[in-house]
């Protein structure tokens, strides 16, 4: 059974230029969660979707940052423009809504904006 | 205001010994659930263990237990039996609201933990 699947595993990008990130999550899970690791600031939740729908964007840093989930089984997040201070290791995680004690991560993106 | 705090940047254990986790939370909420995770140096997130608000008692899972005490809005985590394969940061996460409502995890900063052989 395959875990959350995200694509890129590693990206290093110039300033300016547009990211996409990629999330496919586990099948059957209908809640889906962007998370930005930094040094500074830990973990913290960027957007969360459930049956597809955005739940909560409130974490979402700036326009710069969208984020859609067209079908049940994949996401993106875009940073466009990127900066350096985008830089960080970005997680998707899923769940499911009949088993809501654990959200299943993703192994990440680590992004660099030079 | 801080919702998740882990007060110990780093801990060492030796193997073979126990070792507790602290983590304190803030939460107006009657319904919440606390989450324990590992990330080792290789970035994963592995799920440990949950405790839900309204649970009579200590979640365990294998060397895991989570020391929930509720009146002090404590949720430590022990280690019992330490392994060298336990090095990694320790996050404390917590989810307020009923369990099928979803919900997004805020994490604490994290706990990084060494046993030493």
């Amino acid at each position: 059974d395959a875990g959350v699947i995200q694509s890129p595993r590693h990206e290093v990008t110039e300033m300016g230029q547009e990211v996409t990130l990629r999330c496919k999550p586990i099948s059957g899970h209908n809640s889906l969660f962007w998370y930005r690791q930094t040094m500074m600031r830990g973990l913290e939740l960027l957007i969360y979707f459930n049956n597809n729908v955005p739940i909560d964007d409130s974490g979402m840093p700036e326009d710069r940052f969208s984020a859609k989930m067209p079908n049940a089984s994949f996401s993106t997040l875009k940073i466009q423009p990127s900066e350096p201070r985008d830089s960080a290791v970005y997680f998707c995680a899923s769940s499911s809504g009949t088993d809501l004690h654990e959200q299943y991560f993703g192994p990440g993106t680590r992004l660099t904006v030079t | 205001a801080q919702k998740i705090t882990q007060t110990q940047p780093g801990m060492f254990v030796q193997e073979k010994e126990a070792v507790t986790l602290d983590c304190t939370y803030d939460t107006s909420d009657p319904s919440y659930g606390l989450f324990w995770y590992k990330q080792p140096s290789s970035g994963e997130m592995i799920f440990l263990i949950y405790q839900g608000s309204y649970d009579q008692q200590n979640a365990t899972e294998g060397r895991y237990s989570l020391n929930f005490q509720k009146a002090r809005k404590s949720a430590n985590l022990v280690i019992s039996a330490s392994q060298l394969g336990d090095s990694a940061m320790y996050f404390c996460a917590m989810r307020e609201g009923r369990d099928n409502q979803g919900g997004k995890l805020i994490f604490g900063q994290g706990t990084e933990l060494s046993v030493k052989p």
